[in-house]
């Protein structure tokens, strides 16, 4: 059973359209985040999600949007995708998101923008 | 903003060779996690260092939390070919949010 998942594995797109990418995790937990991991490794926190309720957003452009819909579900929409948005989106949860907890990733949604 | 930094940012070793990796913090930590993200893979959590001089073995890695709390090293003792990856730090400052550092990527060659 995968703890976290995401789909797609793969997204490529043109530049100027509109994606969403899914994650769902069935650890029970209440925390859940997005990451993007650029080609350099560098894994930048984008959003956290208590229980259904943003918690973090970091500087991400208004172009991405986060949604919840219950706290197993964390999808990211993207508008007018850019070039720069070419990377690997990686979905997260744990337990109640302190920095105590374990954070559990899913495999990794891999975007590239043409 | 409280910054974290790790080096080295790439390593390259033989089989059997040691390896060591560091992250440093500017400001005391509450705690600290380290991941590691195979090629083509998620980050994984190994471990969490707590307390003041912490020092934890996983079979052939060594986790150490400074005295200060403000620095921690890992280190794998004849690394082997299944040690290849990204050994993030992600260290969580007082406001308990967890900072991650760039990872060090390390490559053995057999």
């Amino acid at each position: 059973d995968t703890a976290v998942s995401q789909t797609p594995k793969y997204l490529v797109t043109q530049m100027g359209n509109d994606k969403s990418i899914k994650c769902e995790q069935n650890l029970g937990h209440d925390t859940m985040y997005w990451y993007k991991q650029d080609s350099k490794k560098f894994l930048k926190i984008m959003f956290s999600y208590n229980n259904k309720e943003l918690i973090i957003n970091e500087t991400v452009p208004n172009r991405f949007s986060p949604k919840s819909p219950d706290k197993a579900h964390l999808n990211l929409h993207i508008n007018s995708l850019e070039l720069g948005d070419s990377a690997v989106y990686f979905c997260a949860s744990s337990r109640v998101g302190a920095g105590t907890d374990t954070q559990y990733f899913g495999p990794g949604t891999r975007l590239t923008v043409l | 903003g409280q910054q974290v930094m790790q080096i080295p940012q790439y390593q390259h070793v033989q089989e059997g060779e040691d390896f060591t990796t560091y992250c440093n913090s500017s400001t005391t930590l509450s705690n600290i996690q380290w991941y590691k993200q195979r090629p083509g893979g998620h980050p994984v959590f190994l471990i969490q260092l707590v307390k003041s001089g912490e020092v934890k073995k996983q079979k052939r890695l060594t986790f150490q939390f400074g005295e200060a709390k403000k620095n921690s090293s890992l280190h794998i003792t004849a690394t082997q070919t299944t040690d290849v990856g990204t050994y993030f730090c992600a260290p969580a400052g007082n406001n308990r949010k967890l900072i991650w550092g760039l990872g060090t990527s390390l490559a053995v060659n057999p």
